[in-house]
């Protein structure tokens, strides 16, 4: 059964960091492109980033370029994200999504994180 | 960025009818590959988002033969043949031919 399982969320101040995880299991964590994908109350659901399989190439939405950065340790079978110079529009439930064909098929059950004073 | 563009917001539905749900591209979904990257997903109250139909039509393992998928190019559809209690929630499509991939707002589904 695959499962993903997002930790690392909480509260921080506008220009704080935090690293979100993903533990994968229940399947070939190293085979797949692994993604990251934000849903805020007032804009939805927004793409955040992917990573190739062996971490060689790696996407990032322009809302975050520059300030967040996808990585992987497949020998960990786990997925971050590094978020840095956060500001209050970040404030989503981040979810670890598998993504196959251009397509997410399994989704974390989601890790908040709130941005304010 | 492709603008996806759900209608409507809000669905009033009645058990045991059908339900139906638009999802409009601002641009062609064809990819160069000949596919056409366009998904549905169900999201229930407190729950992670579920896929249920990806390439347009194909239905998730599990998923009810009442939802079906159509549509070609800039113009999509979600059909339920007749509405089930569980079907409640939120329906969002998302476009995967283009980066960044993006959804549409989503499509409240109440009784």
């Amino acid at each position: 059964e695959v499962q993903l399982v997002e930790s690392g969320g909480g509260l921080v101040q506008p220009g704080g960091s935090l690293r979100l995880s993903c533990a994968a299991s229940g399947f070939a964590f190293s085979s797949n492109w692994m993604s990251w994908v934000r849903q805020a109350p007032e804009r939805g659901l927004e793409w955040v980033a992917h990573i190739k399989p062996d971490g060689s190439e790696k996407y990032h939405v322009d809302s975050v370029k520059g300030r967040f950065t996808i990585s992987r340790d497949n020998a960990k079978n786990s997925l971050y994200l590094q978020m840095d110079s956060l500001r209050v529009e970040d404030t989503a439930v981040y979810f670890c999504a598998r993504e196959v064909g251009r397509t997410v098929d399994y989704w974390g059950q989601g890790t908040l994180v709130t941005v304010s004073s | 960025d492709v603008v996806m563009t759900q209608s409507p917001l809000s669905l009033p539905v009645t058990l045991g009818q059908p339900a139906s749900i638009s999802c409009r591209s601002s641009q062609s979904l064809v990819h160069s590959d000949g596919n056409t990257y366009l998904n549905w997903f169900q999201q229930r109250p407190g729950q992670s988002p579920r896929r249920l139909i990806y390439k347009v039509s194909n239905r998730d393992s599990g998923v009810p033969d009442r939802f079906s998928g159509s549509g070609s190019g800039t113009d999509f559809t979600l059909k339920i043949s007749r509405v089930e209690a569980e079907d409640i929630g939120v329906y969002f499509c998302m476009q995967g031919t283009h980066w960044p991939r993006t959804f549409g707002q989503g499509t409240k589904v109440e009784i």
